[in-house]
Formats: C-alpha cells, sequence, structure tokens
C-alpha cells in the first residue's frame, strides 16, 4: 500500500537546522510532488511548498523562501525538509504528503504520520 | 490569519446532521479552483476526505459529502457518530499567491 514515513522528533535551539525526511513506498516515487505541511501546537494546516521527485525542482511558500530547501534521494525514494535559523515559533509537527491531481486541483493523499520539530533554547 | 475561513467549532447530536463551511474569495474558490477536505483525528495525521469539490475515495462512507457554490464549499456530515468527533480542514489553491492554501481547521463535537 502506499505509504509514507517520517522520520523521527527533533529537538533543536534557536538559530539551528533541522532536516526532516519522508520515505515513500507502494508507489513510483518520481512519478508525484511531494508536499510539506505544518502545524503548529494547537494550529491549523500550513502549506510550506513542493518538490517534483523527478526533476528536484521546488516551489516555497513566501514566507519560508530563503530558510527551507526541500530535495530528494530517488535512490532510496525519499524526500527532505530542511529548514534553517529555528525560532520558537517552528516549533510543529511537520507533515510530508503526496500531491494528487493538476497543478491547480491538487489534493494532498497520502500523509506521513508527521514529525515533531521542537524549538527550545 | 487563514485565506480560507471556517467556524471554529460545530457541534451535533449522534445521528444528526451538521454542515462545515468554507469561506473564499475571487482568487481562490470562486476562481473555480477545487476545495478538498480532510479529516484529523486526535493525535494523528489529516486525512483526505473529500476531493475535487464532491467526490469520496474509497473507504470513506457516504455519510460524508462536499459542495461548492460561488466562493463557498461546504461538507455534511450525516448520522453524526462518535468517532466523527474530529478536526476539518478545507484546502484549495489561491491565483494570487500562486500556492495551497487551507482553511483555520473546524472541531467537531458530537454531544
Amino acid at each position: 500500500q502506499v505509504q509514507l514515513v517520517q522520520s523521527g522528533a527533533e529537538v533543536k535551539k534557536p538559530g539551528a537546522s533541522v532536516k526532516v525526511s519522508c520515505k515513500a513506498s507502494g508507489y513510483t516515487f518520481t512519478g508525484y510532488y511531494m508536499h510539506w505541511v505544518r502545524q503548529a501546537p494547537g494550529q491549523g494546516l500550513e502549506w510550506m511548498g513542493w518538490i517534483n521527485p523527478n526533476s528536484g525542482g521546488t516551489n516555497y511558500a513566501q514566507k519560508f523562501q530563503g530558510r527551507v530547501t526541500m530535495t530528494r534521494d530517488t535512490s532510496i525514494s525519499t524526500a527532505y525538509m530542511e529548514l534553517s535559523r529555528l525560532r520558537s515559533d517552528d516549533t510543529a509537527v511537520y507533515y510530508c504528503a503526496r500531491n494528487r491531481g493538476s497543478s491547480t486541483s491538487n489534493w494532498f493523499d497520502p500523509w506521513g504520520q508527521g514529525t515533531l520539530v521542537t524549538v527550545s533554547s | 490569519q487563514s485565506v480560507l475561513t471556517q467556524p471554529p467549532s460545530v457541534s451535533g447530536a449522534p445521528g444528526q446532521r451538521v454542515t462545515i463551511s468554507c469561506t473564499g474569495s475571487s482568487s481562490n474558490i470562486g476562481a473555480g479552483y477545487d476545495v478538498h477536505w480532510y479529516q484529523q483525528l486526535p493525535g494523528t495525521a489529516p486525512k483526505l476526505l473529500i476531493y475535487g469539490n464532491s467526490n469520496r475515495p474509497s473507504g470513506v462512507p457516504d455519510r460524508f459529502s462536499g459542495s461548492k457554490s460561488g466562493t463557498s464549499a461546504s461538507l455534511a456530515i450525516t448520522g453524526l457518530q462518535a468517532e466523527d468527533e474530529a478536526d476539518y480542514y478545507c484546502q484549495s489553491y489561491d491565483s494570487s499567491l500562486f500556492y495551497v492554501v487551507f482553511g483555520g481547521g473546524t472541531k467537531l463535537t458530537v454531544l
């Protein structure tokens, strides 16, 4: 079955970077864009960007440009999201989610289980 | 402040029908972009509930239905069950931002 398995929880200090992985299985990894979405404690969902696993092309939400880098390793069907210059308000659960649909009518299915990133001094 | 507006909470008794609204603007829902819905049970990742305004993925009960009109969309849940207690999010695309947007989420309480 289609599955996305993310790396484990992280605790980071302000100013540091974090890299979260998302391993895909059950489908052709390069055939579907991968999105990253985060959710701060008790808050809603916030879209961060996507990566095209085939070409490596990316598109980031303006809020995160300059701080986020999305990459992939097609040999192990894994996508990565790295966020730098971490602040306390970056504390959140980070999800990867497979894209479905077209460029302007796209939805997410399935989602990874989430990775909690805690930023604290 | 979310681009798509949802009520923070709704509630209903078991067996009843509830609706959750998702209001956008002329740059997203009103521009014709599809709306999708997700269910997030406590402590779990979101799960796709409705895609393309009104389509249910396999495995989603037909108690869940979606619709869209003008600059708004709605999720209806009939025959409420205790297991439906969760947060629900709408999602679309915004042509002025050039990316995906979510609603702020609605907490459904089954009384």
